[in-house]
């Protein structure tokens, strides 16, 4: 199975930008999957955010803000989810999900500090 | 609006195994297009994809798990259920159920249940 390369941790201010990555192995194109974002609180399930494949086909979950958004960067083979406007609530951790072949795999997790 | 709620063992001895059931309610489990997932999360670590069904009744596992995993669906309960077998310390975890469509967004999660492997 694939790994999903995610950073540790991240951090950001409030009101600013926060940019959260998930890197595919080289051997699996960004260009050809949805990349998948969920967000987890402390003693809470995953929650779905949104999927990103291109510009023309995305999609937000249910009720989610539109601050949050999703991208790619083909050169660096990676996912990328966009938090503007930083908000308190906002803190919590961030996971990216692909679905390669009947199989699906999620990256190890950004926990997203707001300070 | 359709739910999950995970049900079972929160205890289970080495070497035996983890059973796990999720109520579906709200909708049907039979729905076309939907598959029922099982992931889980250890403590203070990140999730990981165990399995799923689809509404046809086909399977697919996380090839790390697949010797010891078996998820199966019971249409007159709605309801789909996970066996894990000689389970160690490492399945500790918090095991979630959840639903898509198809190889698609994971929508709607179970509360999770926590399950500890301990003699």
């Amino acid at each position: 199975q694939p790994v999903l390369t995610q950073p540790p941790s991240s951090s950001a201010s409030p009101g600013e930008s926060a940019r959260l990555t998930c890197t595919l192995p080289s051997d699996i194109n960004v260009g050809s999957y949805n990349i998948y974002w969920y967000q987890q609180k402390p003693g809470s399930p995953p929650r779905y955010l949104l999927y990103y494949y291109s510009d023309s086909d995305k999609g937000q979950g249910s009720g989610v803000p539109s601050r949050f958004s999703g991208s790619k960067d083909a050169s660096a083979n990676t996912g990328i989810l966009l938090i503007s406007g930083l908000q308190s609530e906002d803190e919590a951790d961030y996971y990216c999900m692909i679905w390669p072949s009947n199989a699906l795999v999620f990256g190890g997790g950004t926990k997203l500090t707001v300070l | 609006q359709l739910q999950l709620q995970e049900s079972g063992s929160g205890l289970v001895k080495p070497s035996q195994t983890l059973s796990l059931t999720c109520a579906v309610s709200g909708g049907s489990i039979s729905s076309g297009g939907y598959s029922w997932s099982w992931i889980r999360q250890p403590p203070g670590k990140g999730l990981e994809w165990i399995g799923y069904i689809y509404h046809s009744g086909s399977t697919y596992y996380n090839p790390s798990l697949k010797s010891r995993v078996t998820i199966s669906v019971d249409r007159s309960k709605n309801q789909f259920s996970l066996k894990l077998s000689s389970v160690t310390a490492a399945d500790t975890a918090v095991y979630y159920c959840a639903k898509s469509y198809y190889e698609d967004a994971f929508d709607i999660w179970g509360q999770g249940t926590m399950v500890t492997v301990s003699s």
